[in-house]
């Protein structure tokens, strides 16, 4: 089966911009969650998605948004770009019947400039 | 909120024993995890345990649980260089969310 995966792998992007990440999780998961990865903060929890609805929002500024469709695949978007939201943004997906466990895909990392 | 804390650094001979510490201030979840991060890389899910549970073996990984005093470890035997990387624990909050709380990361450096 195969994993997580996330595209684009790197992404150059300039304060202002906005940027949009997109997921696609194993097939048949229909759980999505996204995390921020940082060297000052670390691995920190953004949101969650389950059948296309918002389940459960980190404390991240309205600026970072989601969204699922109904194929399970998960989108998030960064509007007005800034340095800080430099960072590896990363995927994961579970499953409904396989307990809360969460498999990451490969990130992407995004510089802004 | 949660709060989980890990040692930064360990380094250990090629052949030895590795132990990963991990404390967290509260979880009712019923699950815990640890996960590893080579470089460039996204997490690999290596383990996790039931809250219900004292200790998981798993090949040349063994995790145990202190819930008493929320305690984490994670043992790797026979540690190798291609283990060198950084390991992550993993906490949620409670049963059904997904929104994990994790350490900082121990840096495991494996020296031939």
């Amino acid at each position: 089966k195969a994993g997580v995966t996330q595209t684009p792998r790197y992404l150059i992007k300039t304060r202002g911009q906005q940027v949009t990440l997109s997921c696609s999780p194993i097939s048949g998961h229909r759980s999505v969650s996204w995390y921020q990865q940082t060297p000052g903060q670390g691995l920190q929890f953004l949101f969650e998605y389950f059948s296309e609805t918002q389940r459960n929002k980190g404390n991240f500024p309205g600026r970072f948004s989601g969204r699922q469709f109904s194929n399970s695949r998960s989108e998030m978007n960064v509007s007005t770009l800034e340095l800080g939201d430099s960072a590896l943004y990363l995927c994961a997906s579970s499953s409904p019947t396989g307990g809360e466990t969460q498999y990451f895909g490969p990130g992407t990392r995004l510089l802004v400039l | 909120g949660e709060d989980v804390e890990q040692s930064l650094f360990l380094s250990v001979r090629e052949g030895d024993s590795s132990v990963i510490n991990c404390t967290y201030t509260d979880s009712s979840s019923t699950y815990l995890y640890w996960y590893k991060q080579e470089p460039g890389a996204g997490l690999q899910l290596l383990t996790y345990i039931f809250s219900n549970m004292d200790m998981k073996q798993d090949q040349r990984l063994t995790v145990l649980l202190n819930k008493k005093d929320k305690h984490l470890s994670l043992r790797i035997a026979d540690t190798q260089t291609g283990d060198s990387a950084i390991y992550f624990c993993a906490v949620p909050p409670d049963t059904g969310r997904r929104a994990l709380t994790f350490g900082s990361g121990t840096r495991l450096q494996v020296q031939p």
